[in-house]
This record gives structure tokens, C-alpha cells and sequence, in this order.
């Protein structure tokens, strides 16, 4: 089992809608959770960290987090092309290491 | 562009060449990393340092070999490597080591490898 799981997409979503995008992990003590931002030949840009079980609000963006469930989404309101890009989930590992997903790219249509 | 740089942004060598990357962070922070993105594979964690003190080495080939002077600069330098090793290397810098902390990605080195 993958440490941190992400279908890889691409998610196609009209310009308006909301993006969902979810991750699980395998980590059962993991405290801290990550989604970074990576547009194609750059490097990745911290969107939202999450410590607590519930959502977080930043903006557009909401990150969720279910530690029984093992599972952190990224939700993406009012989807703008601009969004289109690689969202990396990221674990931060037992051993005080943080782990990556392999990303799911997002395709927002005009 | 972040308070973390690295140079050279893209970089060719052969099979027998010693190259290095430098990375330097200007955030203040006492952690820095190596990670290397291959196409269809997650960010693969090389070395982290913390307070100039290597703390991990994820079983990483002798060809690559880390120096981090002071807790500003970061290096990798390559020697002898392989074809396979082409690659996407990101620099990355943290407040600590914990794992807990945000860590923030430098525009990365573009290796390729003949």
C-alpha cells in the first residue's frame, strides 16, 4: 500500500465548479497534512496545512480532514482556469518525515 | 520566485562528469532538503539537514553527495551518474525538522543526463 494515495486525474471541471480532490494516507499517527500547488515545470507552492479534524477555510480553497478515516480532500470553489495545475498532497510520516502523493492534475475548462 | 534559490535552473552532463547544485535559502529557517521528481512518481525525499547536521539519508546512491556548510546553503554534488538519474531536484527549507512545519520548494534544477 502506497504511502499517500492520489488518483493521478486529470479532473476536468467547467470554470465555476467546485474541484474536489482527495487523498488517503496510510499512516495511522500522522499529524500534519499539506496541499502544494505545482504548475507544470515549476516547483510546488504551499496552497493550505491542516492539523485538526474538520475543515479549514482559506478563501476559495478548504482543505478537510477525517484522521479515523485516514482521508484529507482540498475542495476548490468557483474553479478558475488559473487552477489548473498538479495538487500534492502531503503526510507528515511517523518517522518526522513528509511524504508526497503523486498528484492530481486539475483541468479547469473556460 | 521563494526565499529559496538554486542554480544552475537546468543543467546537461555526461555519464562522467562531476557537476554540483547549490541551493540557498533566505527565510531564516534551520532545515533544508533534497527531493527528486521523476515523471509519474511522487517527490522522493534525498537528505534532510537540520542545524547543518544531516539527519536522514533515504538510502540514497554514493554518486550523490550532500555539504551543507551552514544552515543557508545546501549542495549536491553529482559525479558518475546514470541515465535514470535525470530528473527533476528541488531544494526545499523548513523553521525545523519535525515534519510538522511548512516547507517551502525552491524553483528546482532540470538534470539530464546523457
Amino acid at each position: 500500500q502506497k504511502e499517500v494515495e492520489q488518483n493521478s486525474g486529470p479532473l476536468s471541471v467547467p470554470e465555476g465548479a467546485i474541484a474536489s480532490l482527495n487523498c488517503t494516507y496510510s499512516d495511522r499517527v500522522s499529524q500534519s497534512f499539506f496541499w502544494y500547488r505545482q504548475y507544470s515545470g515549476k516547483s510546488p507552492e504551499l496552497i493550505m496545512s491542516i492539523y485538526s479534524n474538520g475543515d479549514k477555510e482559506d478563501g476559495r480553497f478548504t482543505a478537510q480532514l477525517n484522521k479515523a478515516s485516514q482521508y484529507v480532500s482540498l475542495l476548490i470553489r468557483d474553479s478558475q482556469p488559473s487552477d489548473s495545475a498538479t495538487y500534492l498532497c502531503a503526510v507528515n510520516h511517523s518517522f518526522q518525515k513528509l511524504v508526497f502523493g503523486t498528484g492530481t492534475r486539475l483541468l479547469v475548462s473556460p | 520566485e521563494t526565499g529559496v534559490t538554486q542554480t544552475p535552473r537546468h543543467l546537461v552532463m555526461g555519464m562522467t562528469n562531476k557537476k554540483s547544485l547549490k541551493c540557498e535559502q533566505h527565510l531564516g529557517h534551520n532545515a533544508m532538503y533534497w527531493y527528486k521528481q521523476s515523471a509519474k512518481k511522487p517527490l522522493e525525499l534525498m537528505f534532510v539537514y537540520s542545524l547543518e547536521e544531516r539527519v536522514e539519508n533515504n538510502s540514497v546512491p554514493s554518486r550523490f553527495s550532500p555539504e551543507c556548510p551552514n544552515s543557508s546553503h545546501l549542495f549536491l554534488h553529482l559525479h558518475t551518474l546514470q541515465p535514470e538519474d535525470s530528473a527533476l531536484y528541488l531544494c526545499a527549507s523548513s523553521l525545523g525538522a519535525s515534519g510538522q512545519e511548512t516547507q517551502y520548494f525552491g524553483p528546482g534544477t532540470r538534470l539530464l543526463v546523457l
